[in-house]
């Protein structure tokens, strides 16, 4: 079962930054936080993730919080093409079939022009 | 990056039939793959874990002998529906793992196999 709850649906201006919350309250010790967004009816694509420390790539910045029970996305400048699902994973690691990712219902990210 | 693929990309069969859907990992290998599907404005949903050599490890609820899953090598994972019905009409995915990258968990996904069954 999925440990994450997002809110359903969320809009943001073109050229703005986008802030996708995600709560993980019963995240574990070593259970990383990883960030997919699908766009219609294509695979999901990895944007980021992390453990504690806040992460920065080319797409998104991952802010965690200190108690490590939720976590922000940040999309600097969002563009029409940012369009899509967005998932927040805490990847569950099971002893003998290695690192499943259960998907919650994401949030579906809106960029108006 | 690693990029993975699916084949074929759609496909549509006669209620009873068998299909077969092919996962590779192109520019890596994997140890371990992932079988998910995704029904219309749901989210995607794990149904087995795919280890080379080994078999699979499925979800509760998930029939084994329904999705038939072979990891024969380090580039190729296959799910197999067998005896096709409608109610498996679904967007199929795969993932998988870099071997080189095992210990940051990240996954690649596929683009996906719409099925469906008439």
């Amino acid at each position: 079962d999925a440990k994450t709850t997002q809110p359903p649906s969320m809009d943001c201006a073109e050229g703005r930054a986008a802030n996708l919350p995600c709560n993980h309250s019963t995240i574990s010790g070593n259970e990383y936080v990883y960030w997919y967004r699908q766009i219609h009816s294509q695979g999901p694509q990895y944007i980021i993730h992390g453990l504690k420390n806040n992460e920065t790539n080319e797409m998104a910045s991952l802010i965690i919080t200190e108690d490590r029970k939720s976590s922000t996305l940040i999309l600097p400048h969002a563009t029409l093409r940012d369009t899509a699902v967005y998932y927040c994973i805490v990847r569950v690691r099971q002893i003998n079939t290695g690192n499943q990712f259960y998907f919650g219902t994401g949030t579906s990210l809106t960029v108006i022009p | 990056g690693a990029v993975v693929s699916q084949h074929p990309s759609w496909v549509i069969c006669k209620s009873g039939t068998s299909v077969k859907i092919e996962c590779r990992s192109l520019d890596f290998q994997a140890t371990t793959m992932f079988w998910y599907r995704q029904f219309p404005k749901q989210s995607l949903m794990l149904m087995a874990t795919s280890n080379e050599g080994s078999k699979a490890t499925y979800e509760q609820g998930v029939e084994k002998d329904k999705f038939l899953i072979n990891h024969a090598s380090l580039t190729l994972s296959t799910l197999t529906v067998t005896s096709a019905h409608p109610e498996d009409s679904s967007f199929y995915i795969c993932s998988a793992r870099d071997i080189g990258t095992s210990g940051s968990g990240e996954q690649f996904f596929g683009p996906g196999t719409r099925l469906t069954v008439l």
